[in-house]
């Protein structure tokens, strides 16, 4: 059955350092697309990075990078040199082929950055 | 600017009464989504539409109605059947629905039921 799980329902950080946020999942499929999205207090869901099951590099976009590994099913979020902005809820999720194309999200880690 | 567009940001309504949520997306994309988000908690799919006339329900779809008449619209009906409607709704859309697409998501309305 899918399943995604962050165990961490609360970090902090302070400003400038770098945070990992975990992730890991569980399919039977081998095509599959994870996905990590931030949520500001203002509700809206923001799309973050993107890794398929079959990249073999590591997903950057700017300050996020995803550390996919693949064998231990895990997809953790790093997140560098953290802005005070960056204070939010962040959503792992997960889509594959026998889901239905559905998307699965995890319950989420809230980050605080620290002035 | 393109984008999804979800209107009300906040709505009240008494018990008992159907409520219909607004989606419209100018993307042109051609997966629409309804999810809902209770406090501290992740997204709950409600339904999917992966195509104009077609939807799916998804893991929680009891209580809720949708339909997809045109590619840019995916309106959410609450009905009185549902037992706990207080919740924050997020509408989202993909440019199709393969395990590759991000979703892009709306503001979200934010459903209150007395």
């Amino acid at each position: 059955a899918q399943k995604i799980t962050q165990t961490q329902p609360g970090m902090f950080v302070q400003e400038k350092e770098a945070v990992t946020l975990d992730c890991t999942y569980d399919t039977s499929d081998q095509s599959y697309g994870l996905f990590w999205y931030k949520q500001p207090s203002s509700g809206e869901m923001i799309f973050l990075i993107y890794q398929g099951s079959y990249d073999e590099q590591n997903a950057t976009e700017g300050r996020y990078s995803l550390n996919f590994q693949k064998a231990r099913k895990s997809a953790n979020l790093v997140i560098s040199a953290s802005q005070l902005g960056d204070s939010a809820m962040y959503f792992c999720a997960m889509r594959d082929d026998t889901g239905g194309f559905k998307t699965i999200f995890g319950a989420g880690t809230r980050l605080f950055v620290k002035a | 600017d393109g984008g999804i567009t979800q209107s009300p940001k906040y709505l009240f309504r008494k018990e008992g009464q159907n409520v219909t949520l607004s989606c419209e997306q100018n993307l042109n994309h051609d997966a629409m989504y309804w999810y809902r988000q209770d406090p501290g908690q992740g997204l709950r799919l409600i339904y999917y539409s992966q195509i104009v006339n077609d939807f799916q329900k998804g893991d929680i779809a009891e209580g809720y109605s949708v339909s997809r008449e045109k590619k840019e619209s995916f309106p959410l009906t609450v009905t009185s059947a549902q037992k706990n409607p207080t919740a924050f709704y997020l509408c989202a859309s993909s440019i199709s629905s393969g395990v590759v697409y991000e979703q892009y998501f709306g503001p979200g309305t934010r459903l209150t039921v007395t």
